[in-house]
């Protein structure tokens, strides 16, 4: 079955530390990765999906297949990155329905 | 452009009520979708309507849950009875027509309360 874990419930850091969020997910094909943010008291948004291959704000994913992984990395990160992030999967060809992790809070500290 | 809209934003209800939550698109989108957050979990796929045909309806949960979308435009998700589980928050997503491969625009949710 497809799974997305996202293993850090919550990550803290200063303002212009490196930030990495972990996203693996379990997948026999090729799927579609996206990160989703939600900031505070605003709604679910996407911030970045794999095939774009983009940086936006700041952060980048790779997709490495053989880890299985999409990490979100920003090099110096900002007060305004504290948000929740959701890494989610989308089969191809499928109903293009997205499957979560479980969401990682980010809290950047000035 | 108008984005997703939801109501009602908040509902408070005991167990055993029903309750309807009403998702309006953004006007042109055929994809809807509808997903729940339960408190502590990870967002889940409930259903996914193209036009007003449910395309996959393999996220419900159980019986207790019945999405329409009359016309092709809005939809509502009702819940009846409801229980103490299906509290969480519920959010409606669009997408543009004609495939299932472009971005999905959220509402700001409902978060349902079952007492």
């Amino acid at each position: 079955a497809q799974r997305v874990t996202q293993p850090e419930k919550l990550l803290s850091v200063f303002k212009g530390a490196p930030v990495e969020l972990k996203c693996n997910y379990s997948y026999s094909g090729s799927p579609e990765l996206f990160w989703y943010v939600q900031y505070s008291r605003q709604r679910l948004q996407l911030l970045l999906r794999h095939i774009s291959r983009e940086s936006i704000k700041g952060f980048t994913a790779d997709l490495n297949k053989g880890e299985t992984s999409f990490h979100l990395k920003k090099p110096f990160a900002q007060e305004e990155d504290s948000a929740m992030y959701y890494c989610a999967l989308r089969r191809p060809g499928n109903t293009g329905k997205l499957i979560f992790g479980q969401g990682t809070t980010l809290q950047v500290k000035p | 452009e108008a984005g997703v809209t939801q109501f009602p934003s908040h509902s408070v209800i005991e167990k055993g009520q029903t309750v309807t939550l009403r998702c309006d698109p953004i006007s042109g989108h055929d994809n809807l979708y509808w997903y729940r957050r339960v408190m502590g979990k990870e967002i889940k796929f409930l259903l996914h309507f193209v036009k007003e045909s449910k395309q996959d309806e393999s996220g419900m949960p159980n019986n207790r849950f019945l999405a329409e979308r009359t016309g092709g435009t809005y939809s509502t998700l009702k819940v009846q009875p409801a229980e103490l589980e299906d509290s969480g928050v519920y959010f409606c997503a669009s997408s543009r027509p004609p495939g299932v491969y472009n971005e999905q625009f959220f509402g700001p949710g409902t978060r349902l309360t079952v007492l």
